[in-house]
């Protein structure tokens, strides 16, 4: 089984201060992370994934497999960060050459200005 | 150009009724999935087709049929509505179906039970 856990429903923070949205995974096999944002009034979208170890709009995560966590920091947040942030995993479908994607509870990230 | 298009956007109907929501990607995707994200903002997988086949289906009670005419399309019908059935639901559609690739979501449809 593949589960996502996003220990934090709701975030504030300032303007200016870093963030760090915290997402754990249990996953038996070797799992594919991802950071999905939806933004006020528009879709659920890909922020980044860690296979291509990129930072977006300021924001990374790492993946740390002995912690099985995949974190995801900005060092400096703005305003426009504001928005609900899920982090989601990828395994395998036992049998198949399939995947399915998880997603985890979400978190609701609002930044003051 | 919309990639992933949902309608309608809002529903509302009585318990009992019988209800679709329709699906449609021009993305050229070969996989669509159906998710339901409940009150609480938790966003469950419902179903996966690729290529019309259907992949996942994650013990959705069967008054949930999902209907793949094509590629392109991804339908949800929900037979006898239910006050819990009341959530958005969004469809998505992927390149292919491993799981690795972004997936592109819809807006979303909100459908109220009453």
């Amino acid at each position: 089984a593949q589960r996502v856990t996003q220990p934090e429903k709701l975030l504030s923070v300032f303007k200016g201060a870093p963030v760090e949205l915290k997402c754990n995974y249990s996953y038996s096999g070797s799992p594919e992370l991802f950071w999905y944002v939806q933004y006020s009034r528009q879709r659920l979208q890909l922020l980044l994934r860690h296979i291509s170890r990129e930072s977006i709009k300021g924001f990374t995560a790492d993946l740390n497999k002995g912690e099985t966590s995949f974190h995801l920091k900005k060092p400096f947040a703005q305003e426009e960060d504001s928005a609900m942030y899920y982090c989601a995993l990828s395994g395998r479908i036992a049998g198949t050459s399939y995947g399915k994607l998880t997603f985890g509870q979400g978190t609701i990230l609002t930044v003051h200005p | 150009d919309t990639a992933v298009s949902q309608t309608p956007k809002y529903l509302v109907t009585q318990m009992g009724n019988d209800k679709s929501i329709k699906c449609e990607q021009n993305l050229g995707h070969d996989t669509m999935y159906w998710y339901k994200q409940d009150s609480k903002k938790f966003l469950k997988i419902m179903f996966s087709y690729n290529n019309k086949e259907l992949i996942i289906n994650e013990t959705v009670p069967n008054r949930f049929s999902p209907k793949s005419p094509d590629k392109a399309h991804l339908n949800l019908h929900i037979n006898s509505l239910e006050l819990g059935d009341s959530a958005v639901y969004f469809c998505a559609s992927s390149q292919e179906g491993t799981g690795n690739t972004e997936a592109f979501f819809g807006q979303g449809t909100r459908l109220t039970v009453v």
